[in-house]
């Protein structure tokens, strides 16, 4: 199993731009979620899915946006690009719904917004 | 309201020095707790984790005991080495329809 990746590893964008961050996992999990992670404010939550066709918002949504149209894929959008989207952006999975504290977290796409 | 609290680093020790990375928890009711580890350039790995209270989480030499008098989960191990170098997250799960909540992180260097 590959477990949880994300593309691209790395991304520069400009003010204004839109974007899509890929994250796909190969472990059957019905849980997954976006983090991201900037220094000193540790890992804030920016949008879930708890299954196929069902995704809320997390801590800090705005400017985001999800789909989950398969079990496997979760791509995070961004709509319109802010320096203040600099940072780390971690895509996690989990089995389900009883045992989602126990994630699985893909490698991170480090975001720079200029 | 409900938090996890974690020391602030970055932490350095010598190589077979004697760890403890303090966390302590708000929540109402009985959270599960947990230590998360990020290496460099990785994601977060769970290390271990405690569902109830009095439980010991260990994995790799590393221990945390659920102290539900102090609410606190603190990060032990009594002879670090340097591969133990990365970023430590504790954090809380409340139940099965709650999120995590992660503490900020505590980054450790180990000196040879």
């Amino acid at each position: 199993n590959a477990g949880v990746t994300q593309t691209p590893k790395f991304q520069v964008l400009k003010t204004g731009q839109s974007m899509t961050l890929q994250c796909a996992q190969d472990m059957n999990h019905e849980y997954m979620s976006w983090y991201r992670q900037d220094p000193g404010m540790g890992l804030r939550l920016i949008h879930y899915s708890v299954g196929a066709g069902i995704t809320d918002q997390g801590e800090v949504p705005n400017g985001y946006n999800v789909s989950r149209s398969t079990t496997e894929d979760f791509p995070l959008r961004l709509l319109s690009a802010a320096p203040s989207q600099t940072s780390v952006y971690f895509c996690a999975s989990s089995p389900g719904w009883g045992n989602r504290y126990e994630q699985y977290f893909g490698p991170g796409t480090r975001l720079t917004v200029t | 309201g409900n938090s996890v609290t974690q020391m602030e680093g970055p932490v350095t020790l010598s190589e077979e020095a004697f760890l403890t990375i303090n966390c302590t928890y708000t929540a109402t009711g009985y959270p599960s707790l947990f230590w998360y580890v990020q290496y460099p350039g990785e994601g977060l790995q769970l290390l271990l984790k405690a569902t109830k209270a009095d439980d010991k989480g260990s994995n790799k030499g590393f221990e945390a005991t659920y102290r539900k008098e102090t609410t606190s989960f603190h990060l032990e191990k009594g002879s670090v080495q340097v591969s133990d170098s990365a970023v430590y997250f504790c954090a809380r799960s409340m139940n099965r329809d709650d999120k995590i909540i992660f503490g900020k992180g505590t980054r450790l260097h180990i000196l040879p």
